[in-house]
């Protein structure tokens, strides 16, 4: 169990330009979450993959963000025409199935300037 | 939408006493789960309660829940240093979405 990986730590950016982020689960995880915290606040749900299915989206998420998880294994969080609004820590979870916990990589906070 | 409340949101206090945060949620749910967060760090799981009454202890931590009142409770006995941090409690919705609370700061003062 080498835990769940996020790629990059940290990534600053121009309002406007596109940002890719990568999350690697445990490998024996079919389920994978990404998810957004800001400051002060609790992690925000954005999207739920069970393989490689994309099952559950939350009605909040713009249509700038779209999500992947090509054969099941690693998953790429894409956010277009970035806005200041957009700077967060973005959060990657998998977990195996009803009842397991979630667990966490250690995010990819964005900043956009 | 299922909401989740935590209260306090800050808790300052000293070693040596006990204390609970309390976590209500919205809407019908048989599990809940507890995390804690280090500042700048990612989220630790610390409980899974999976039915009703269920309580599960590590430590100086107790996690209680009760699906009836829809609320769950995390105590906190004799605090030490190390248990600061943030401590957040998560009801999963329709299976798969966990909507996490606001989350408990907690500070123990030597």
């Amino acid at each position: 169990d080498t835990g769940v990986s996020q790629d990059p730590r940290h990534k600053i950016t121009k309002r406007g330009q596109n940002v890719t982020f990568r999350c690697d689960p445990i490998s024996e995880h079919n389920r994978l979450y990404w998810y957004r915290q800001t400051l002060g606040q609790g992690p925000e749900f954005l999207t739920y993959f069970q393989n490689e299915a994309q099952l559950e989206k939350s009605r909040l998420l713009s249509d700038r963000f779209s999500a992947e998880r090509p054969k099941g294994s690693f998953s790429t969080l894409e956010i277009q025409r970035t806005e200041q609004g957009d700077s967060a820590m973005y959060l990657c979870a998998s977990r195996t199935g009803r009842g397991s916990p979630l667990h966490f990589g250690n995010g990819t906070r964005l900043t956009v300037t | 939408e299922l909401k989740v409340e935590q209260n306090p949101l800050f808790l300052s206090m000293q070693e040596g006493k006990n204390y609970t945060i309390y976590c209500n949620y919205s809407t019908t749910s048989d599990r809940l789960y507890w995390y804690r967060q280090d500042p700048g760090k990612s989220l630790e799981s610390l409980f899974v309660l999976l039915s009703n009454g269920a309580v599960k202890q590590e430590g100086r931590l107790m996690a209680s829940l009760d699906t009836k009142a829809r609320l769950s409770t995390l105590h906190i006995t004799a605090a030490v240093h190390d248990l600061s941090a943030t401590y957040f409690c998560a009801v999963p919705y329709t299976g798969n979405q966990f909507y996490f609370g606001t989350g408990t700061s907690l500070t123990v003062i030597p």
